[in-house]
């Protein structure tokens, strides 16, 4: 059963610093990995999707990585803003559709 | 803008009643799913859907059914609310994919209490 991890749970940096988030799972025959965006009480947005044959994706001050091998993805948030405080979740898509979730890492970042 | 609606934000109800979900989507998507969400279990698959009338199990369906009559619209069923099926709803459309999935689009959540 895959299983997907994130670590830390809850991170406070201060405004216009570059941190990394950490996502990692059991299974590596995934077909892709997902990172979302979650603000409180809301849905979730799709920030960058990764295939598995790819390695990163970047959109804007977002750097996404997948290593397969390892089990590992990281996020890459550059400048950080206040506008960046929320919840980043990690999904990994495996076979027959099946979607499974990390439980996330709260960020805020202070002005 | 691909959008996913869901059609209540906060419901309140009590033990025994009988609730429905509605999920409605607007890009012609094949896939279909329902996600509750809790603190410290993050999202969890009750059910999806691949095509209309086809559903199947994700890891927690116990409690639930689904219904996909039209392609556009997916709805969860609680036949008998319980209070520990208090939670977070999410619902999420995708466009199909024998070897991948495109990128999951979630509606707002409905946050249903079952007093």
């Amino acid at each position: 059963k895959q299983e997907v991890t994130q670590i830390p749970a809850a991170l406070s940096v201060p405004e216009g610093e570059n941190l990394v988030l950490n996502c990692s799972f059991t299974d590596s025959a995934i077909y892709n990995l997902q990172w979302f965006r979650q603000d409180p009480g809301k849905g979730l947005t799709s920030l960058l999707l990764i295939q598995s044959s790819q390695r990163e994706q970047t959109s804007g001050r977002l750097n996404a990585s997948l290593d397969k091998s390892s089990g590992r993805s990281t996020l890459y948030i550059a400048a950080s803003q206040p506008g960046d405080s929320a919840t980043y979740l990690c999904a990994v898509l495996g076979g027959y559709q099946k979607v499974t979730f990390g439980t996330g890492t709260k960020l805020q970042v202070i002005p | 803008d691909v959008k996913v609606t869901q059609s209540s934000r906060y419901l309140v109800k009590r033990t025994g009643e009988k609730v429905f979900l509605e999920c409605v989507q607007d890009m012609d998507h094949e896939n279909m799913f329902w996600y509750r969400q809790d603190p410290g279990l993050g999202l969890r698959l009750i059910y999806f859907s691949y095509d209309v009338k086809m559903k199947e199990k994700g890891d927690i369906p116990e409690g639930y059914s689904v219904s996909r009559e039209k392609k556009e619209r997916f709805s969860l069923i609680l036949e008998s609310a319980s209070t520990n099926q208090t939670s977070m709803y999410l619902c999420a459309s995708s466009r199909f994919s024998r070897t991948s999935t495109d990128t999951q689009y979630f509606g707002p959540g409905t946050r249903l209490t079952v007093l």
